[in-house]
């Protein structure tokens, strides 16, 4: 079956730690996006890639770094930097080009204690 | 800049009721419209969708309709039921040199039996 896949589904970090969260598709889709999702908050976009080896800062990408080596996968690291990283983290994929709906995966929830 | 209101939560309804979320945008372009819906702990998933003034989108007895002229693209169900209970959003998708899609923060829909 396609999908987009994330893991793992719950990561607990000590302050001060990078951490890397994963998200591999089998769409073929060219676009992917991370979004955080905070507690009666819509979502907002961190980074987005329209092609391998390509990326761009969304709304709120300080203290995010991403990578695109690969179509299918689209890993973000979670650093230090990041003042408030406990949140529920979306990746997503579409159809680059068009205007076409996004595809979620399940969600990591990143507890940072 | 583009973005996209909806009408705060939560809503709590009795089975059967009528539905209705308000969705109002700005865009400088020609958005496509969305709505998604989130179950407890899981991604997003696309529930319809409208490319251009005057399309209805429908699903599972949901319905909206794109409203070039105020703006708007208001979810509607003529009968809720307990199944339908989980957090609505809705969306835009935009070009900006690439399609970037922006959130609303989310409703939260209670329907009990």
């Amino acid at each position: 079956d396609g999908g987009i896949t994330q893991s793992p589904k719950y990561l607990f970090r000590k302050e001060g730690q990078n951490v890397t969260l994963s998200c591999e598709q089998n769409l073929n889709h060219d676009a992917m996006y991370w979004y955080r999702q905070d507690p009666g908050q819509g979502l907002r976009l961190i980074y987005y890639s329209q092609i391998v080896n390509d990326f761009q800062k969304g709304d709120i990408a300080e203290g995010y770094s991403v990578s695109r080596e690969k179509k299918e996968s689209f890993p973000l690291t979670v650093t230090s930097a990041q003042k408030n990283p406990t949140a529920f983290y979306l990746c997503a994929s579409s159809i680059r080009a068009t205007a076409h709906e996004a595809f979620f995966g399940q969600g990591t929830r990143l507890t940072v204690v | 800049g583009d973005s996209v209101t909806q009408m705060e939560g939560p809503v709590t309804l009795s089975e059967e009721a009528f539905l209705t979320i308000n969705c109002t945008y700005t865009a400088t372009g020609y958005p496509s419209l969305f709505w998604y819906v989130q179950y407890p702990g899981e991604g997003l998933q696309l529930l319809l969708k409208a490319t251009k003034a005057d399309d209805k989108g429908s699903n599972k007895g949901f319905e909206a309709t794109y409203r070039k002229e105020t703006t708007s693209f208001h979810l509607e169900k003529g009968s809720v039921q307990v199944s339908d209970s989980a957090v609505y959003f809705c969306a835009l998708s935009v070009y900006t040199g690439g399609f970037k899609t922006i959130f609303g923060a989310g409703t939260r829909l209670f329907v009990k039996a």
